[in-house]
C-alpha cells in the first residue's frame, strides 16, 4: 500500500543546477500539491494541482516549476537551484476537489525529500 | 488573510502528563479545523478534524473542541506517552489548507 511516492530523499545540488522531484500517488486522488517546510515556517504551498491538467500557484512559487504529467503524477522542477531553496519537500494528495476541499481536508502526504543546495 | 496561530515549542512534558497544545485561528467563512502529526523522518499525517461549531475531533487519546467563539481548537490529551513524541501542525481550511507553524513536543520517560 504505497500512497503518496517521492523521489529522490535526498539531493545535494550546488547553485544553477537544476533537477526534478518526483511524486507519485497510488490512491485516485483528484488534487495533489508541493509543500515546503522550512524550521520556524511550517509547511508553505508552492503549487497545487486542482486535478490533471490543471496547475495554480501556492504561496511560495517563484524559483519552482510544475507538471501534471497525469492523475498519479505531479513533479516539481528547480531550473536553477539557490541556496534559499534548501528545504524539505512534500507531496501530498486528497480525493477532495479544490474548493471542496474543506469537507474532508485530509491530505495524504510522502515521506519528504531533503534538498541541500551549496 | 486566513491564518493559524500555534503555541511556539519546544514543549517537554514527563510521561503521563497533560497535555494540552494552543491553536487560534482567522478565516473569512466557515473554515474546517485540523491537527496533523509529524513523527520523526516522516510525513504529515491527519491526527484530528472538525468541521462545525462545537464540535469535538479526536483519536488516539487526543481531543479538541472547535470553538467559533473564541477562535480557537486547542488540542488536548490525559496522560502522553514516550511515543507522542512528534511536531504537531494545526491547520484551516476554506478552500485549500492552511498550517501553522508547528509545535514540537517531547515527552520523557
Amino acid at each position: 500500500n504505497a500512497g503518496v511516492t517521492q523521489t529522490p530523499k535526498f539531493q545535494v545540488l550546488k547553485t544553477g543546477q537544476s533537477m526534478t522531484l518526483q511524486c507519485a500517488q497510488d490512491m485516485n486522488h483528484n488534487s495533489m500539491y508541493w509543500y515546503r517546510q522550512d524550521p520556524g515556517m511550517g509547511l508553505r504551498l508552492i503549487y497545487y494541482s486542482a486535478s490533471e491538467g490543471t496547475t495554480d500557484k501556492g504561496e511560495v512559487p517563484n524559483g519552482y516549476n510544475v507538471s501534471r504529467l497525469n492523475k498519479r503524477e505531479f513533479s516539481l522542477r528547480l531550473e536553477s537551484a539557490a541556496p534559499s531553496q534548501t528545504s524539505v519537500y512534500f507531496c501530498a494528495s486528497s480525493d477532495a476537489s479544490f474548493g471542496t476541499l474543506r469537507n474532508t481536508g485530509e491530505l495524504f502526504f510522502g515521506e519528504g525529500s531533503r534538498l541541500t543546495v551549496l | 488573510g486566513d491564518s493559524v496561530t500555534q503555541m511556539e515549542g519546544p514543549v517537554t512534558l514527563s510521561e503521563e502528563a497533560f497535555l494540552t497544545i494552543n491553536c487560534t485561528y482567522t478565516a473569512t467563512g466557515y473554515p474546517s479545523l485540523f491537527w496533523y502529526v509529524q513523527y520523526p523522518g516522516e510525513g504529515l499525517q491527519l491526527l484530528l478534524k472538525a468541521t462545525k461549531a462545537d464540535d469535538k475531533g479526536s483519536n488516539k487519546g487526543f481531543e479538541a473542541t472547535y470553538r467559533k467563539e473564541t477562535t480557537s481548537f486547542h488540542l488536548e490529551k490525559g496522560s502522553v506517552q514516550v511515543s507522542d513524541s512528534a511536531v504537531y501542525f494545526c491547520a484551516l481550511s476554506v478552500n485549500k489548507i492552511i498550517f501553522g507553524k508547528g509545535t514540537r513536543l517531547h515527552i520523557l520517560p
